[in-house]
């Protein structure tokens, strides 16, 4: 079974460029999240999709974050224009509609903005 | 608010010695404690949860209400074990799963 996927692994921007990131979950999986990693911080919760529905989006950071999830199918987390303190690990997770609580992660995009 | 509290980012223990990641936490109501590893060049996973009671790798963790604790416990240090940790919290049941993590612990088992 393939597990979450994401792209890219690695996107390197100047300030105030467009980058999208994307995430395939585990097939059949209805819930999936999007988490961040900024260097030495904690990993913060972003959103949250039940299918193609926005669960929870309190933890997006500003209007510069704007993700979708067309379809209920894959996600995209789209910034523009990215900042500095935006660099970071994007991470994606999964899990099935009844989950017993495990998340499951993708290896995470990193996003570098200079 | 919810929070998870890691008080260690670094820890380096010899192979064979025991090692104890601590994990503190404030949430209220009734939480569900997990903890969470990455291997170098892996992806985050889930390691053990509270709930199970059950030990993992030789990992044990014990979830202490009253001192809002749960740390990650092993007796006997493997190089393999070398990894971070997270500890991570959640609601203990639906089906919104969102996780609040820690900011993690880099574990170090030294030959």
């Amino acid at each position: 079974e393939a597990g979450v996927t994401q792209f890219p692994s690695h996107s390197v921007i100047e300030k105030g460029q467009t980058v999208t990131l994307r995430c395939d979950p585990i097939s059949g999986h209805d819930n999936l999240y999007w988490y961040r990693r900024v260097m030495g911080k904690e990993i913060k919760f972003l959103l949250h999709f039940v299918k193609e529905s926005k669960q929870d989006e309190s933890g997006m950071p500003n209007n510069r974050f704007l993700a979708e999830r067309t379809g209920g199918t894959y996600s995209t987390l789209k910034v523009q224009p990215a900042e500095l303190e935006d660099s970071g690990v994007y991470f994606c997770a999964s899990s099935p509609r009844i989950s017993g609580g495990e998340l499951f992660f993708g290896e995470g995009s990193r996003l570098t903005v200079l | 608010a919810q929070r998870v509290t890691q008080p260690e980012k670094l820890l380096s223990v010899f192979k064979g010695a025991p090692v104890e990641l601590k994990c503190n936490y404030s949430y209220s109501g009734s939480p569900e404690l997990f903890w969470y590893v990455q291997y170098s060049r892996q992806r985050l996973q889930l390691l053990l949860r509270h709930i199970s009671r059950e030990s993992i790798k030789g990992f044990t963790a014990d979830l202490n209400k009253g001192e809002t604790s749960f740390h990650l416990k092993k007796p006997f240090a493997q190089e393999e074990d070398s990894a971070m940790y997270y500890c991570a919290l959640g609601p203990l049941s639906g089906s919104a799963r969102q996780l609040t993590f820690g900011s993690g612990t880099q574990l170090t088992v030294l030959p």
